[in-house]
């Protein structure tokens, strides 16, 4: 079965100051893990995922097999990255799930100015 | 707008009556998802589509809900004797052909908010 952690439902930070929303996942096979967004009063939206090891707005995610993580950084936070960010896995190629996505519970990141 | 679409916004239904949403993919999208999310919660897998066929329900589909796609295009999900516990939001997503069975990116509509009273 998939399964997908985010041990803080709310995650308050300053403008400037780093920032890290934790993912952990549980899954038997090689999972393809997602950063969802959802900013207030637009729809869920893909953030970065983890196969195309790339920056999107400054945030960076590494996927980490041995932890079985996949934690959201990003290093100055700006006021308008709050919104609520989920963590989402799917199956991997041989599955039949063909992208079913399982998420988070989410984390709300509040920036502070 | 090009994207995927939702309809209605919002429902407000009695319990025990039936409700039907209705998800417009993205264009030539071939694959398309509905999604639930309750207060609190990510969004939890319902069911799946890839063109006209249905190939994967979740165990939460009870017996109650039933989605189609017919055309290939659009897709209903239908609630049949709603319940005050099926008050959620109802997401659609969708994905063009993909390459292979991974995952591409989702395109999630708007959604649907569904109160039963």
């Amino acid at each position: 079965a998939q399964r997908v952690t985010q041990p803080e439902k709310l995650l308050s930070v300053f403008k400037g100051a780093p920032v890290e929303l934790k993912c952990n996942y549980s899954y038997s096979g090689s999972p393809e893990l997602f950063w969802y967004v959802q900013y207030s009063r637009q729809r869920l939206q893909l953030l970065l995922r983890h196969i195309s090891r790339e920056s999107i707005k400054g945030f960076t995610a590494d996927l980490n097999k041995g932890e079985t993580s996949f934690h959201l950084k990003k290093p100055f936070a700006q006021e308008e990255d709050s919104a609520m960010y989920y963590c989402a896995l799917s199956a991997s190629a041989g599955g039949t799930s063909y992208g079913k996505l399982t998420f988070g519970q989410g984390t709300i990141l509040t920036v502070h100015p | 707008d090009t994207g995927v679409s939702q309809d209605p916004r919002h429902k407000i239904t009695k319990r025990g009556q039936n409700v039907t949403f209705r998800c417009d993919p993205i264009s030539e999208h071939n694959r398309l998802y509905w999604y639930r999310q309750t207060l609190g919660q990510g969004p939890e897998f319902l069911t799946y589509f890839q063109n006209e066929a249905q190939l994967e329900k979740s165990r939460l589909l009870s017996d109650r809900f039933s989605a189609e796609r017919p055309k290939g295009s659009f897709s209903t999900l239908e609630i049949q004797r709603t319940e005050q516990g099926d008050s959620a939001m109802y997401l659609c997503a969708s994905t063009p052909q993909g390459r292979g069975p991974s995952t591409d990116t989702q395109y999630f509509g708007p959604g649907t908010r569904l109160t039963v009273l």
